[in-house]
């Protein structure tokens, strides 16, 4: 079965750039998660979706980065424009469900080290 | 504020010794515990996990962690480590009064020295 997977694994921008991560879930995995993690951290909840919809945002900072989930598989994270505070790796995770309970164990992609001069 | 600690940064030890990291978390009432692992260049891998039942969980590799309810713990054991288990590992908690999310604590950097 194939994991999570992420592209690209690694982006170098200039601040005020904008920048897109993408993320494939593991084939039926109706959860997707998207994580910062910054160096010496674990990672941290940026937003939640149960298949398109976007349950939990409440972490995201909504003047600069988007995430889209279309059609419930595939998604998208978005930043733009880019600030030096944003240097993290981005995470994306996905699990059958969420809420409490053995469906809702995530499984990790590889991530998105971005890098912002 | 609702967290999870963990808390050793770094720690060394030689091959063969056992392991025992630390995680607390201050959630009440129902939790799901984790730990995965990051290998050094590798994503997240799931460790091991507690959802009931026997507090004493068996993961990968030969791990092991015990989930004390009193104590709001889950301490990762390895009773003999290989130079192969260098890597860091992250507890994390799901806990039902935290809107469902999974909060990780800050990690724990594990260095095996041959």
């Amino acid at each position: 079965e194939a994991g999570v997977v992420q592209s690209p694994r690694y982006k170098i921008i200039e601040k005020k750039q904008p920048v897109a991560f993408w993320c494939n879930p593991i084939s039926g995995h109706n959860t997707l998660y998207w994580y910062r993690q910054n160096l010496g951290q674990g990672p941290e909840l940026l937003i939640r979706y149960e298949n398109e919809e976007a349950v939990d945002d409440s972490q995201l900072p909504k003047d600069r980065f988007s995430a889209e989930r279309l059609k419930g598989v595939d998604s998208t994270l978005k930043i733009q424009p880019a600030e030096l505070g944003d240097s993290a790796v981005y995470l994306c995770a996905s699990s059958l469900t969420s809420g409490t309970g053995p469906r809702n164990t995530q499984y990790f992609g590889p991530g998105t080290r971005l890098t912002v001069l | 504020a609702q967290s999870v600690s963990q808390h050793n940064h770094h720690v060394i030890l030689s091959e063969a010794a056992s392991l025992e990291l630390g995680c607390n978390y201050s959630y009440g009432g129902t939790v799901n515990l984790f730990w995965y692992v990051q290998y050094p260049g590798q994503h997240l891998q799931l460790l091991l996990k507690y959802f009931s039942g026997d507090p004493l969980v068996k993961g990968i590799k030969g791990f092991e962690a015990e989930f004390i309810k009193s104590k709001f713990s889950f301490n990762l054991r390895k009773p003999s480590v290989q130079w192969s288990d260098t890597a860091e590992y992250f507890c994390a908690v799901n806990a039902a009064s935290s809107a469902r999310q999974l909060t990780f604590g800050s990690g724990t950097q594990l260095t095996v020295l041959p």
